[in-house]
């Protein structure tokens, strides 16, 4: 049971390219949330699914795109990565859906530099 | 104005003493308050959850919810070296959506 897991641990883009963050938990939960983490600022959401086949948008969507591929995976897609998307990316999962009110468990974390 | 505002620190603590960190929220409609404990390079990890006025104690750790005030605070009691880390204290509003404070973080002194 590998609870929430993310690829890849560390990536540097330049300006302008493109990735795709990877998530996937085993736990079996609805919801799935992607947030990232600067200093001094601590967690923002930038998307989540309350349920499969569902997203909506977080605190800072702009500049992201998410794919509820199932309900194991949840994906962050940066179209054109810009320096100001330079961060540490946590994805996070709950059992319920819509469940802002359960507890979240947080994957490792992703360290983005962008260039 | 921040929606979730806390000291951003650092605080640091002897061994054995009691740890208090304190969280303001500016959405009245708020209901639901968490604390999380983030180690420096890891994720965050959830240690307690409160959701009516009061206390709630979890063996060391004691939440204070003050929803008049629109102020929550941790309690960290015999606080131990294991306990340094940064503590975010997080709120769900009236969207419907969790909210992170900057997190505070915390260092207890052998």
């Amino acid at each position: 049971n590998a609870g929430v897991t993310q690829t890849p641990k560390f990536q540097v883009l330049k300006t302008g390219q493109s990735m795709t963050l990877q998530c996937a938990q085993d736990m079996n939960h609805n919801s799935m949330y992607w947030y990232r983490q600067d200093p001094g600022m601590g967690l923002r959401l930038i998307y989540y699914s309350a349920s499969e086949g569902t997203t909506d948008k977080g605190e800072v969507p702009n500049g992201y795109n998410v794919s509820r591929l199932n309900k194991r995976e949840f994906s962050l897609r940066l179209e054109s990565a810009a320096p100001s998307q330079t961060s540490v990316y946590f994805c996070a999962s709950s059992a319920l859906a819509g469940g802002f009110e359960d507890t979240q468990y947080f994957g490792p974390g992703t360290r983005l530099t962008v260039l | 104005q921040k929606e979730v505002e806390q000291n951003s620190g650092p605080l640091s603590v002897p061994e054995g003493a009691i740890a208090s960190l304190n969280c303001t929220y500016s959405d009245r409609g708020s209901q639901s308050f968490f604390w999380y404990r983030q180690y420096s390079g890891k994720s965050p990890e959830l240690i307690m959850s409160i959701y009516s006025n009061g206390d709630k104690e979890d063996g060391r750790f004691t939440a204070q919810l003050n929803k008049a005030s629109q102020y929550v605070s941790l309690l960290i009691r015999d606080s131990q070296p294991s306990d340094s880390a940064t503590y975010l204290c997080a709120v769900i509003g009236s969207a419907r959506q969790l909210t992170f404070g900057s997190g505070t973080q915390l260092t207890v002194l052998p």
